[in-house]
């Protein structure tokens, strides 16, 4: 049982590139959600999904997108990288009303 | 907006010296407060739910209670193996929202 995984595991990319972050989960969990998490910060909301092909915007969703074709698959796109998105990245997933999320290992994303 | 304020943010213990966790929160309808433990490299692994104020749970060395206004993470008797950065969540609108989080370094 796999739970959240989460690819690539680190990343680097030079400013203006483009990336999709995957996650995906075996659990049948209908939530997704996408983090990040940086020093002094804390963990912040980017969008989420409360459901196969639906997404919503987050605490800081600026710069990113997401789609969720499939209920067990959540992507993070970035479309023109910038160095302010250096970030460790998480995924989560829950059941409705949010009865506790399983996280992903995260992906480690630098900008130059 | 959902608000978390965790203190201290770091906490350094002898091994065996007992220590709590300070969340402070505020929310328009409290529908659970969460417990997580990262360590580093790591995602959060999910610790404890608290739903209602008295309610308490405990898990080998930790145990969690819940106020109207804050949570306490109580470490007993702690060992190097519990260093970790601890973090609380609340949920209010059926997201989490996260505090900064309490570092944890156990000396042995």
């Amino acid at each position: 049982n796999a739970g959240v995984t989460q690819t690539p595991k680190f990343r680097v990319l030079k400013t203006g590139q483009s990336m999709t972050l995957l996650c995906a989960q075996d659990m049948n969990h209908e939530y997704m959600y996408w983090y990040r998490q940086d020093p002094g910060m804390g963990l912040r909301l980017i969008h989420y999904s409360v459901g196969e092909g639906t997404t919503a915007k987050g605490e800081v969703p600026d710069g990113y997108n997401v789609s969720r074709l499939k209920k067990q698959n959540f992507l993070l796109g970035l479309e023109s990288a910038a160095p302010s998105q250096t970030s460790v990245y998480f995924c989560a997933s829950s059941y409705p009303r949010v009865y506790g999320y399983t996280f992903g290992s995260g992906t480690r994303l630098t900008v130059v | 907006e959902d608000q978390v304020t965790q203190s201290p943010e770091a906490l350094r213990l002898q091994e065996g010296e007992s220590s709590s966790l300070n969340c402070s929160y505020t929310v328009s309808g409290l529908r659970g407060l969460f417990w997580y433990r990262q360590d580093p490299g790591k995602g959060p692994e999910f610790l404890f739910t608290l739903y209602s104020a008295g309610e308490e749970k405990e898990k080998e060395r930790l145990k969690a209670t819940l106020t109207k206004k804050e949570s306490f993470l109580h470490i007993t008797a702690p060992k190097p193996e519990d260093s970790a950065t601890y973090l609380c969540a609340v949920n209010g609108n059926n997201r989490l929202a996260f505090g900064k989080g309490n570092q944890v370094v156990v000396i042995p």
